[in-house]
């Protein structure tokens, strides 16, 4: 079974500039979590799916951020207009149960 | 609101010695409680993780964790260091009802010859 994926895994782009990453899920999970991980902090909640539908998205910074599940299989994670406190690593991570599997993350850095 | 404290970001232990990573969380419920490893380049891998039913949980590669409700605590432990286990360690928590975990700042694990 294919694991959770991510993509980019690496994202270097100018403040002002837009940046879509990507998660495919597990296949069969219903749950997708996006989270974040400042340089130096712990790794924060973003946002929940499930299915196609936004479970909860209380942790989403501002509306600088968009999140989509179109069709309930893979994710887009879109940053418009990217700012530098945005850099960090984006987690992916998709369930079924309780226990959540994570993708190896993309590594964003806004310059 | 839900936190969890893991005490140390970095931990050195030489290879064969005991292995402590601590994990202390706040909640008057007893939540559902994880602990993942992020080694070099790789994903978050889950470790162990305590829902109901027998308090010390047994995971991969030899580490276990013990829930212990007075204390709020679920410290990561393994009897014998091996070079391979240094990597970053999180501890993480999910309360009963919603979905999302609450992780640590993680523990830098160091495993020295």
């Amino acid at each position: 079974e294919a694991g959770v994926t991510q993509f980019p895994s690496h994202s270097v782009i100018e403040k002002g500039q837009t940046v879509t990453l990507r998660c495919d899920p597990i296949s069969g999970h219903d749950n997708l979590y996006w989270y974040r991980r400042v340089m130096g902090k712990e790794i924060k909640f973003l946002l929940h799916f499930v299915k196609e539908s936004k479970q909860d998205e209380s942790g989403m910074p501002n509306n600088r951020f968009l999140a989509e599940r179109t069709g309930g299989t893979y994710s887009t994670l879109k940053v418009q207009p990217a700012e530098l406190e945005d850099s960090g690593v984006y987690f992916c991570a998709s369930a079924r149960a309780e226990t959540q599997y994570f993708g190896p993350g993309t590594r964003l850095l806004v310059l | 609101a839900q936190s969890v404290t893991q005490l140390g970001s970095h931990v050195s232990v030489s290879e064969g010695a005991l292995v402590l990573l601590r994990c202390n969380y706040s909640s008057s419920v007893p939540p559902y409680l994880f602990w993942y490893v992020q080694y070099p380049n790789q994903g978050l891998q889950l470790l162990l993780k305590y829902t109901t039913g027998a308090t010390l949980v047994k995971g991969i590669n030899g580490f276990e964790a013990e829930f212990k409700k007075s204390e709020t605590s679920f410290h990561l432990t393994k009897p014998s260091a091996h070079m391979s286990d240094a990597a970053e360690y999180f501890c993480a928590v999910r309360l009963t009802g919603f979905q999302k975990l609450v992780f640590g700042t993680g523990t830098r694990l160091l495993v020295s010859p």
